[in-house]
């Protein structure tokens, strides 16, 4: 049981757009920053997106990242067939003094 | 470029101990909060530990890994160790280093491969 829930799994045509939403409490995605991870198969995460909604350079604007209260979602826009993954959103939290991934997303593009 | 290059994983009885390392180049590694992910086979991704920038006296660790797993850091040739003792299967994992922390400015930016820690008899 992971401490931020995300959704199993999205899927979308090609071109279309995703949503993925990322949802904790007080102590964890609504007073820290989020960021998120895309894990290809059999690669290592890669950082996304930093600080809720920062793209590290050579992230494309495809990717998105926003939070409101409690809640972070990541977005894909034009959406690719090598955009088939896990993604992960991540977090401190204050009061475990831990910190916190989701349970993972996996895309599929249709 | 930043690089990080995780070593030290292997296959390790029940009890046992490992300890990991991780060279870090590319950035001022003593700026720098440093964290260990793991991924179980066919799991998620989990927090492992983390350690303050600077000297290094600050240190987090996940609850399962409390009392048997230590967390250090080398200014003097840039590595990050991990220590694992009293090891268990639910240990076994891909254990990734990573620039930064969960939550904080910048985020963590794993940049490595990884190193497969199996622990079976």
């Amino acid at each position: 049981q992971s401490v931020l829930t995300q959704p199993p799994s999205v899927s979308a045509a090609p071109g279309q757009k995703v949503t993925i939403s990322c949802s904790g409490s007080s102590s964890n995605v609504g007073n820290n920053y989020v960021s998120w991870y895309q894990q290809l198969p059999r690669t290592a995460p890669k950082l996304l997106i930093y600080d809720n909604n920062k793209r590290p350079s050579g992230i494309p604007d495809r990717f998105s990242g926003s939070k409101s209260g409690t809640s972070a979602t990541l977005g894909i826009t034009g959406l690719q067939t090598g955009d088939e993954a896990d993604y992960y959103c991540g977090t401190w939290d204050s009061s475990l003094i831990a910190g916190v991934f989701g349970g993972g997303t996996k895309v599929t593009v249709l | 470029e930043v690089q990080l290059l995780e070593s030290g994983g292997g296959l390790v009885q029940p009890g046992g101990s490992l300890r990991l390392s991780c060279a870090a180049s590319g950035f001022i590694f003593s700026n720098y909060v440093m964290t260990w992910v793991r991924q179980a086979p066919g799991k998620g991704l989990e927090w492992v530990s983390s350690i303050d920038d600077g000297s290094g006296h600050g240190t987090y660790y996940t609850e399962s890994v409390k009392g048997r797993f230590t967390i250090s850091r080398d200014k003097s040739k840039n590595t990050l160790n991990l220590q694992m003792n009293s090891l268990r299967a639910e240990d076994t994992a891909v254990y990734y280093c990573a620039k930064g922390c969960l939550g904080r400015n910048y985020g963590m930016d794993v940049r490595g491969q990884g190193t497969t820690v199996t622990v079976s008899s």
